[in-house]
């Protein structure tokens, strides 16, 4: 089983400040890394495929990199909208799996 | 416009049996494959099981295998999870999911319905 390991877990953040999150796979995964935002109280919403792909509507301000075993999930310019857990998830082998969750708190 | 409903969850005993339901449109559902992904309350996501557009292949994750079976009806645009031998763990909203075409990675979900496992 590939293990996600996500950081950091939680990140206190002001409107414009910009966010980083890592996503680090237990082996290699090529680029079959995607990310995840999910809303207090909604279902998961697709915003970054194959490690860089924006998925349909999502806004530019997110963007995602990484091959291998390391990925990241960059928000530019934070808005308030944006307060939300971000899980990254690997499509590369069966049992498909997702990070445990970075959950973005805005200040 | 995609859309994915999920319907059938409640609560049952330990040792029970639910049939969640989804219902979906505005794509073409028999050439994607659909997943369910559960999540228990306050946890992350957890990846339960995949089946292929034809339904010819099915996949689970090991903490439901022998207990869950996947199934769809392509006339009916419409994917369906049968869970037997419930357990308290297994307490959580169950995502119904489609897939990107060529891979199994979820793109659009379903709101979600809460299957409670308890005495």
């Amino acid at each position: 089983e590939i293990v996600l390991t996500q950081s950091p877990d939680f990140q206190s953040v002001t409107p414009k400040e910009k966010v980083t999150i890592t996503c680090r796979a237990s082996q290699s995964i090529g680029t079959t890394l995607h990310w995840y935002q999910q809303k207090p109280d909604q279902s998961p919403k697709l915003l970054i495929k194959y490690a860089s792909q924006s998925f349909s509507g999502v806004p530019s301000r997110f963007s995602g990199s990484g091959s291998g075993t390391d990925f990241t999930l960059t928000i530019n310019s934070l808005e308030a909208e944006d307060a939300a857990t971000y899980y990254c998830h690997q499509s590369s082998s069966l049992p498909l799996t997702f990070g445990g969750g970075t959950k973005v708190e805005i200040k | 416009e995609v859309q994915v409903l999920e319907s059938g969850g409640g609560l049952v005993q330990p040792g029970g049996s639910l049939r969640l339901s989804c219902a979906t449109s505005g794509f073409t559902f028999n050439s994607c494959a659909m997943s369910w992904v559960r999540q228990a309350p306050g946890k992350g996501l957890e990846w339960v099981s995949t089946i292929t557009g034809t339904g010819g292949d099915t996949y689970y994750a090991d903490s439901v295998q022998g207990r869950f079976t996947i199934s769809r009806d392509n006339s009916k645009n419409t994917l369906y999870l049968q869970m037997n031998s419930l357990r308290t763990e297994d307490t959580a909203i169950y995502y119904c999911a489609k897939t990107l075409g060529g891979n199994y990675c979820p793109d659009y979900w379903g709101q979600g319905t809460l299957a409670t496992v308890s005495s």
